[in-house]
This record gives C-alpha cells, sequence and structure tokens, in this order.
C-alpha cells in the first residue's frame, strides 16, 4: 500500500532563517505531488504541484520554492522565512491528477 | 478557474440528528466531487468522493449528492455521533489540482 512521510513533524524557526521541509511517497510511482498551507483555523492553501521530476506549478507567488528531485521525494524550500509563513504544511500525492488524494501528517512549522 | 463556495460556515447538530453541507462550484467541466474530514491537529482525510456520471454515493452514515445542472454537491451525515465532530471540507476537479472549499466546522453535542 502507499505511504506518505513527511518531516519533520514540528518546527520552530526564527525570521530569516533557511526552511526545508522534506515529503516522500512510498508505493506507488510517478505520482502527482502537492504542497498546500493551512494557517491556524483556515483552510487549504495550495502552494505547489508537481506531475513529474522537474516539474513544478506555483500556485501563488511568494519566498517559498519547491523542487522534486527524484520521482517520489518534494521538497519545500524558503531562504528567509517570514511571520507569515507559520501554519501547517501539508504534502499530498495522486496516482492522477483528478483522482483520489491523499495527505500526509503535516509539518507544523512556527516563525518566531 | 474554479470556484468552491461552501455553506455553512459552521454547523451544530445534536447527537442523532443529520447535518448537510452544501458546495455549489462554478466551472461546469469539473467532475471530480471529494469531501474531507480533518480532525484538530490532525491531516485531511478523504471520507468519500463522486464523479460526474453518479447522481449519489453512500457510505454508511454519509452519503454525497450531486446535481450537475444547479452545479452544487452536499455532503449528509445521518445519526451524527461526537466523534464526526470536525472540519469538513469539499473540493471540485476537472483534471487539474483540487479547488476546496473553505471548510464548514461540525459539532456534534452530546
Amino acid at each position: 500500500s502507499q505511504t506518505i512521510h513527511q518531516w519533520p513533524a514540528t518546527l520552530v524557526q526564527p525570521v530569516g532563517s533557511p526552511l526545508s521541509l522534506e515529503c516522500t511517497v512510498e508505493g506507488t510511482s510517478n505520482p502527482n505531488l502537492y504542497w498546500y498551507r493551512q494557517a491556524a483555523g483556515r483552510g487549504l492553501q495550495l502552494l505547489f504541484y508537481s506531475v513529474g521530476i522537474g516539474q513544478i506549478s506555483s500556485e501563488v507567488p511568494q519566498n517559498l520554492s519547491a523542487s522534486r528531485p527524484q520521482d517520489r521525494q518534494f521538497i519545500l524550500s524558503s531562504k528567509k522565512l517570514l511571520l507569515s509563513d507559520s501554519g501547517f504544511y501539508l504534502c499530498a500525492w495522486s496516482v492522477r491528477a483528478f483522482y483520489e488524494q491523499y495527505f500526509g501528517p503535516g509539518t507544523r512549522l512556527t516563525v518566531t | 478557474g474554479e470556484n468552491v463556495e461552501q455553506h455553512p460556515s459552521t454547523l451544530s447538530v445534536q447527537e442523532g440528528d443529520s447535518a448537510v453541507i452544501k458546495c455549489t462550484y462554478s466551472d461546469s467541466a469539473s467532475n471530480y466531487f471529494p469531501w474531507y474530514k480533518q480532525e484538530l491537529g490532525k491531516r485531511p482525510q478523504l471520507i468519500i468522493d463522486i464523479r460526474s456520471n453518479v447522481g449519489e454515493k453512500k457510505d454508511q452514515r454519509i452519503a454525497v449528492t450531486l446535481n450537475k445542472t444547479a452545479k452544487h454537491f452536499s455532503l449528509h451525515i445521518t445519526e451524527t455521533q461526537p466523534e464526526d465532530s470536525a472540519v469538513y471540507f469539499c473540493a471540485a476537479s476537472k483534471g487539474t489540482p483540487l479547488v476546496f472549499g473553505k471548510g464548514t466546522r461540525l459539532s456534534v453535542i452530546a
């Protein structure tokens, strides 16, 4: 069966520091991968999605970037964090673009 | 692009009563409509979905209905239990990333 992992689970970072969040999927090949952010008590904001290695689509212009160095690995990065980057970061995968989408356990980021 | 509106934003029901959450979408080409349940501090979990060639789908106490003409779909939860308390999100897709509604916070009062 398929499994999605995210790490770290929680992170506290000062403003201006860099960020790297990692997501990996097991048990499937060539998944579509997604990064979402959820501010406290709010909805799901799509940040990036990828349909293949090196193929990244950005939904919201901001100080974040994403990369997909391997088929089942998706990385979210920032060079300098802002206070507004605090939130719950969720990675998700799907077999095809319009099929069932499954979320990872998430990373709770607090920028201080 | 697609826009999904979800109502109500909060809903309180007595245990054992039914709960209904409604969503409307704007793009008539959308053909996949999932519902997610998110408990406090947890990831959203897919609980039921429906495709455009089906009008209704049931899974035990939950059901989803789709009206393509009116471009709306609804989640129905019967015999609600305290463990149904969560935030529920609807979404729509036509082959691009899911577009989510803003969520409904359901509280089931024992």
